[in-house]
C-alpha cells in the first residue's frame, strides 16, 4: 500500500479559482509535507505542517491535517496559470527519508 | 540561495552501459538522498546516505545501482548496467543534519535515457 496518496489525479480549473488536493496516508507521522514539481523539474517544498497542527498558511496556500482520518488537503486560492505543476504530498518515514504520494496534476487555463 | 546541482541534465545511453550521475548537494547538509521518476508516475525513494555509508535503500536499489561520495563536494549515483526500464529522472536531495523536519532539497534533476 502507498503512503501518501493524492486526490484527484489531475485538476483542471480557471484562474482565480480555488484549487483543493487531498492526501491520504496510511502510518502515523509527526509532520507532512507539500511539494511543487514543475515539468521535468525538480521538486520544491512549499509547506510543513507537524502532526500536532491542524492547519497552516503560507501565502496563498492552506493546508490542514485530520490525523484522526490520516488525511491533508492543500488549498491554493487564487490561483494563477504559473500554479500549474504537479503537487506531492510526503511523510518521513524512519526520520530520515521522505516518502512522496502520487501527486495531483494541477493545470491553470488563463 | 544556496541549491543542489546536477549533471549532466541529460543523458542517452546504450543499454548495458554504466552511467554516472553527479549531484553536489548544498555545503553543510549531510544527508543525501537519490530518488527516481519515470515519466508521469510517482517520485521514488532509491538510497540515502548519511556518514560516507549508505543508511537506507529500496527494493529498487539493487547491486547494479551504487553511490559514493568521492570526495567534499561530489556524490554520485552509479548504474553499472543500464537496462530499459532504467530510463527515468534521477534526483539528487539533500538535507542539513539537525533537521527536525525532514525538508528535503532536490535538484533539478539528470534525465536518463537508455536505448
Amino acid at each position: 500500500s502507498q503512503q501518501g496518496e493524492e486526490d484527484p489525479q489531475a485538476l483542471s480549473i480557471q484562474e482565480g479559482e480555488n484549487a483543493t488536493m487531498n492526501c491520504s496516508y496510511k502510518t502515523s507521522i509527526n509532520n507532512l509535507q507539500w511539494y511543487r514539481q514543475n515539468s521535468g523539474r525538480g521538486l520544491v517544498h512549499l509547506i510543513l505542517i507537524r502532526s500536532n497542527e491542524r492547519e497552516k498558511h503560507s501565502g496563498r496556500l492552506r493546508v490542514t491535517l485530520d490525523t484522526s482520518k490520516k488525511s491533508s488537503s492543500l488549498l491554493i486560492t487564487a490561483s494563477r496559470a504559473a500554479d500549474t505543476a504537479s503537487y506531492f504530498c510526503a511523510t518521513p518515514k524512519n526520520t530520515d527519508k521522505l516518502i512522496f504520494g502520487t501527486g495531483t496534476r494541477l493545470q491553470v487555463f488563463p | 540561495e544556496p541549491e543542489v546541482t546536477q549533471t549532466p541534465s541529460h543523458q542517452v545511453t546504450q543499454m548495458g552501459q554504466e552511467v554516472i550521475l553527479r549531484c553536489v548537494p548544498i555545503s553543510n547538509h549531510l544527508y543525501f538522498y537519490w530518488y527516481r521518476q519515470i515519466l508521469g508516475q510517482k517520485v521514488e525513494f532509491l538510497v540515502s546516505f548519511y556518514n560516507n555509508e549508505i543508511s537506507e535503500k529500496s527494493e529498487i536499489f539493487d547491486d547494479q545501482f551504487s553511490v559514493e561520495r568521492p570526495d567534499g563536494s561530489n556524490f554520485t549515483l552509479k548504474i553499472r548496467s543500464t537496462k530499459l526500464e532504467d530510463s527515468a529522472m534521477y534526483f539528487c536531495a539533500s538535507m542539513r543534519e539537525g533537521s527536525n523536519t525532514g525538508e528535503l532539497f532536490f535538484g533539478e534533476g539528470s534525465r536518463l535515457t537508455v536505448l
